[in-house]
């Protein structure tokens, strides 16, 4: 089945303690992205990759870490979490980068920070 | 940066109401597309609407992209509890086309 996978699906950490939210696609996308989806303030892109060693910065990149060092996997980093990146986080990939192309979400990883 | 005004921010209708709901962009739009999310979980892919007149249907959900293609609207025929979720449109942005970003979402809730 084609999919888009977030693990963990909920996580509740403290402050400073590094986490990584891993994130993986089998439907061979070049693109992949992380948003975050706080009340209010929509969906936030945080950064996206074009492809296998390409990322660039969204909109609210501060605090985060992403690498994409095999076309499937796209993980976020929070090497010091603080509680202001307690939001609900969602992994997207599409086939191609670039314009008019759909994008496909993962399920959502819940994070607080104490 | 792109910007998407949703309108309204929240509906509650009765069972069988039409509804619709808007999307306003500060810039043209290359492409506009419609996702629904059910509360607390992932965002499904509904519809893209790339032309300036564009109209797409799929059961009871239609989109349209206006002429100008800054604003698009989505209307819901005889909605349904099943109809109830967050509505989010989204969109390309035009100076970097790997960049995109969403409006605010409407919350929907049908009235069974």
């Amino acid at each position: 089945e084609a999919q888009v996978t977030q693990n963990p699906r909920y996580l509740i950490t403290v402050t400073g303690k590094k986490l990584t939210v891993t994130c993986s696609q089998n439907m061979n996308h070049e693109y992949m992205s992380w948003y975050r989806q706080d009340p209010g303030l929509g969906l936030r892109q945080i950064y996206y990759s074009m492809n296998v060693e390409v990322t660039d910065k969204g909109d609210v990149p501060e605090g985060y870490k992403v690498s994409r060092k095999e076309k499937r996997n796209f993980p976020l980093i929070l090497e010091s979490p603080s509680p202001n990146q307690t939001s609900l986080y969602f992994c997207a990939s599409s086939f191609k980068t670039g314009r008019t192309d759909t994008q496909y979400f993962g399920p959502g990883t819940r994070l607080t920070v104490l | 940066s792109q910007e998407l005004e949703q309108s309204p921010q929240s509906l509650i209708v009765q069972e069988g109401k039409n509804l619709t709901i808007n999307c306003t962009s500060s810039k043209t739009l290359y492409g506009l597309y419609w996702y629904k999310q059910k509360y607390g979980e992932g965002l499904i892919f509904l519809m893209m609407l790339q032309k300036g007149g564009e109209e797409k249907s799929h059961e009871k959900i239609t989109a349209k992209l206006d002429e100008k293609k800054q604003q698009s609207s989505l209307h819901i025929t005889a909605s349904q509890p099943s109809h109830a979720g967050i509505y989010l449109c989204g969109a390309d942005s035009l100076g970097n086309f790997n960049k995109f970003y969403f409006g605010s979402g409407t919350k929907l809730n049908v009235k069974p």
